[in-house]
């Protein structure tokens, strides 16, 4: 069954450094979905990628999609303590399925 | 314009118990699904129903029944509670089941002593 993999499981960085987790599928995707998680709330979307090789950015975030769309990848430049939470990848067929997610803690 | 709204936000079963968890969305959106999300674990596909009227497995089904009673509620059942059902519980709904995005309520947090 489909299954969708995701690294690292936590990163702890200083404010200022940038972040990346990783997301990989066992299958290939027709899209992807990002979403972050706050601690103590739910999550919510944030992006979706469709086409093979596509890159879309939101201010300092930057998603990518991987020409075999089988993996993508979130990258944040500069993080601040706003982007603490939890960034889970989703493979989307007719159901959603969730990676582990990448617990995200930024040091001030 | 509430979203997805989950019922009760807290519950202390015992083992051996049963009890129904609550969702409605009001989005008029045609899929839904219910979630448990665990430490280290992430968010576990539990059921989903793609559209009205039916009801599929996800990944975790074994312990669990759904029914989609309406386009609106999609409820989820333990019939017989066990501590490892233990978690927090999401339900999610989005406009169809392929390509738009799920939008989650606030959860439930089961406590099975």
């Amino acid at each position: 069954g489909q299954q969708v993999m995701q690294i690292p499981q936590y990163q702890h960085v200083q404010e200022g450094e940038d972040f990346t987790t990783y997301c990989n599928s066992s299958t290939t995707l027709s899209n992807i979905q990002w979403y972050k998680q706050r601690p103590g709330g739910h999550p919510v979307f944030l992006i979706q990628l469709v086409k093979s090789g596509e890159v879309k950015k939101q201010k300092r975030l930057t998603f990518q999609f991987g020409e075999a769309k089988k993996n993508s990848s979130l990258h944040i430049t500069a993080t601040q303590t706003t982007d603490v939470g939890t960034y889970f990848c989703a493979g989307r067929e007719n159901k959603l399925v969730f990676g582990a997610g990448t617990i995200l803690r930024v040091k001030s | 314009n509430a979203g997805v709204t989950q019922t009760p936000k807290f519950q202390v079963l015992k083992t051996g118990q049963s009890m129904t968890l609550q969702c409605a969305q009001d989005m008029n959106h045609n899929s839904m699904y219910w979630y448990r999300q665990d430490p280290g674990m992430g968010l576990r596909l539990i059921y989903y129903s793609a559209s009205e009227g039916t009801t599929d497995k996800g990944e975790v089904p074994n312990g669990y029944n759904v029914s989609r009673l309406n386009k609106r509620e999609f409820s989820l059942r333990l019939e017989s509670a066990a501590p490892s059902q233990t978690s927090v519980y999401f339900c999610a709904s989005s406009r169809t089941a392929l390509n738009t995005e799920a939008f989650f309520g606030q959860g439930t947090r089961l406590t099975v002593v």
